[in-house]
């Protein structure tokens, strides 16, 4: 999978939107961009995936850059509960039967009441 | 919504011991997978299975075997538990499928301590 680049740490007070960035300028057509994220003392969850187009559901928002070398995770209104580290993955089809996510150092986000 | 759950929360074992770390899941996914996780190196892959009595090692698969006899149950084995096995263990599983449009859900994880 493609290397993606996050900042380690954000800060944002509850009730604000939140917006994580992420960089994978090497991205190539068939990748999906997956958001994970990892509250404390809990296994990593699902957030959100995309391709080109950009995506809502329940828990956040995906805006993808037109030229795909970037994307960025929203959340609409940070609260408390969503303190947690953020990991953008990207997702290729391979030819081998390994199926593991690759993590990265994602970003610690912390939510200031 | 999809249930991955894990025998135990936090484990204490000592040098030597055989370990048992049952994971089980309650959407009839056919993968599921087993990782570590330590600062500073992220998730690492351990053993993954596609299917009943199928497994491939991942990437740190020494002093680990696993077994899955059923398809909803992934269990992870300490031959001879070592202090360098002391780590956060996390099960997860997915659908079988694309792996570019996988989801993979997780359990809440094993904290093991090797004395």
């Amino acid at each position: 999978d493609a290397k993606t680049t996050q900042p380690n740490s954000m800060e944002s007070n509850e009730e604000e939107p939140v917006h994580l960035p992420c960089n994978h300028s090497t991205i190539s057509g068939t990748d999906y961009i997956h958001w994970y994220r990892q509250l404390p003392s809990q296994g990593p969850e699902y957030v959100i995936h995309g391709l080109t187009s950009n995506v809502n559901n329940r828990m956040a928002s995906l805006a993808i850059a037109e030229d795909r070398k970037s994307s960025t995770l929203i959340l609409h209104r940070a609260t408390l509960r969503d303190a947690a580290v953020y990991y953008c993955i990207l997702r290729a089809i391979s030819s081998g039967s390994a199926r593991q996510l690759t993590f990265g150092s994602g970003t610690q986000l912390t939510v200031l009441p | 919504d999809v249930k991955v759950t894990q025998s135990s929360r936090y484990l204490v074992k000592r040098t030597g011991e055989k370990v048992f770390l049952e994971c089980v899941q309650d959407m009839d996914h056919e993968n599921m997978f087993w990782y570590r996780q330590d600062p500073g190196l992220g998730l690492r892959l351990i053993y993954f299975s596609y299917d009943v009595k199928m497994k491939e090692k991942g990437d740190i698969p020494e002093g680990y075997s696993v077994s899955r006899e059923k398809k909803e149950r992934f269990s992870l084995i300490l031959e001879s538990a070592s202090t360098n096995q002391t780590s956060m263990y996390l099960c997860a599983s997915s659908l079988l499928g694309p792996q570019n449009l996988e989801t993979q859900y997780f359990g809440p994880g094993t904290r093991l301590l090797v004395l």
